[in-house]
């Protein structure tokens, strides 16, 4: 596989709950990166860190919430989500955040009833 | 208008099939021209990597770049069933200097069916 590996692969939760996605990578990256992928739309970055300091927010609500402990972990905490979040949440590293070659986890098929 | 403008597909191809897959952007400042393929139910793979403007093989891969158009393509030579996936293209500007995080902008991605 790609070294980026994502956990659960599948998620449903009620929009009252709150659930942690976990991202690791095993590449040695210093940067890491969350998107969201929704049908027919491109992929959206959502965060980006970078030797674990975060370097971006796009304007992310606040319901997302990431955690970045160390270089090789990455979590993204949801609560009070709405349906319009479900989508694919996929992470990627890369070497540092001005590496342009990102390697994308499997990622987790959120859905939110 | 979009950054990145990709049309998603479906396209269809008998196996054997030479296919053209195109982006075309806005922004001129990009400089750096990525291609990932995803398979359904995957996470992107980097297929193809190219900076400024030129043509790049690997395989049966060709990648394109005319910065002077604003037109990046895809050329998949010989297609194989196993080809089918969704194709991404994604550029960057110039990470260097600006304090620019090296932020992808993705098209949408088309999606390709081989057929046997």
């Amino acid at each position: 596989e790609t070294g980026v590996t994502q956990t659960p692969r599948h998620l449903v939760m009620g929009m009252t709950n709150k659930k942690s996605l976990k991202c690791e990578q095993h590449l040695g990256h210093n940067a890491m990166y969350w998107y969201k992928q929704s049908a027919k739309k491109p992929l959206e970055l959502m965060f980006v860190y970078n030797f674990k300091e975060q370097t971006e927010n796009n304007s992310v609500p606040s319901r997302f919430s990431p955690e970045c402990p160390n270089s090789s972990h990455l979590f993204l905490h949801l609560h009070t989500l709405q349906p319009e979040d479900s989508a694919l949440y996929l992470c990627a590293s890369s070497r540092r955040a001005t590496n342009t070659e990102a390697f994308f986890g499997q990622g987790t098929r959120l859905t939110v009833v | 208008q979009k950054e990145v403008e990709q049309d998603p597909g479906p396209l269809s191809v008998p196996e054997g099939a030479i296919v053209s897959l195109n982006c075309t952007y806005s922004n001129s400042a990009f400089q750096y021209f990525m291609w990932y393929r995803q398979y359904s139910r995957k996470g992107p793979e980097l297929l193809m990597y190219t900076y400024s403007s030129g043509n790049k093989e690997d395989g049966r891969f060709t990648a394109q770049v005319d910065k002077s158009s604003k037109y990046i393509s895809l050329f998949i030579r010989d297609s194989q069933p196993s080809d089918s996936a969704t194709y991404l293209c994604a550029m960057v500007a110039s990470p260097s200097g600006s304090g620019n995080t090296g932020k992808l902008i993705f098209g949408q991605g088309t999606t390709l069916q081989v057929k046997p």
